[in-house]
């Protein structure tokens, strides 16, 4: 059972493009929801995080947007760079747990 | 900086077989988890520590131990290593509290013959 969700599999855009990366739950106790970037060869590492108390976190080019009634969020990539071409996972922990449990990885692929 | 280190960094093991795969952190955390990735399964838990000389089991603990005999040091053992255990392993630390990072080590590529 997949608790949390992540399409597409793969995504190509051009650079310049936003590119948009999904991520769903099912898990209504889920409430810190991080974002890992991974480059091929290393391991993950944290790229952005939101809680479920906010519906929107920026940093720099990376947003997301969080829809708590629909439990969905998604990772928005402005002006995407060929050096942002990565996997990329969706994580969620619920409150009192220290279990981060990750999604199955977005690769985003920016074309120059 | 967080530095986590694994090693070794790549390994060729037959069927069988035994591997142990080592990770150190600087961090000073008290959490240490051991995860696979397979391509289509993002990571998954294996096994993870919160205290020296303590492990517990994650989601996917079968056919591998652990072994945390310092706060710095978590290793992963596969007494009988199987086919199905070939993967990129990743070790990360954290505090374990709140809103925490996990840092991760940068995987250990396991083929398994």
């Amino acid at each position: 059972q997949q608790q949390v969700r992540q399409s597409p599999q793969s995504l190509t855009v051009w650079e310049g493009e936003t590119a948009i990366l999904n991520c769903s739950y099912e898990n209504s106790a889920f409430d810190y929801f991080p974002w890992y970037q991974q480059f091929p060869g290393e391991g993950p590492a944290l790229l952005i995080s939101i809680l479920s108390v906010s519906d929107k976190k920026e940093d720099g080019r990376f947003t997301i947007f969080f829809n708590k009634r629909e439990k969905k969020l998604s990772l928005h990539i402005a002006d995407s760079q060929p050096g942002d071409s990565a996997t990329y996972f969706c994580a969620a922990r619920s409150s009192g747990s220290w279990q981060l449990i990750f999604g199955s990885g977005t690769q985003l692929t920016v074309m120059p | 900086e967080a530095a986590v280190t694994q090693s070794p960094r790549s390994k060729v093991a037959v069927t069988g077989g035994k591997v142990t795969l080592s990770c150190h952190q600087t961090n000073n955390h008290d959490y240490m988890y051991w995860y696979r990735q397979d391509t289509g399964h993002g990571l998954r838990l294996i096994h993870y520590s919160y205290v020296a000389d303590s492990t517990e089991k994650g989601d996917i603990p079968d056919g591998y131990k652990a072994s945390r005999p310092s706060q710095e040091n978590f290793s992963l053992i596969l007494e009988l290593a199987s086919l199905s255990q070939t993967a990129v392993y990743f070790c990360a630390s954290s505090d374990g509290w709140g809103q925490d990072t996990q840092y991760f080590g940068p995987g250990t590529r396991l083929l398994v013959l």
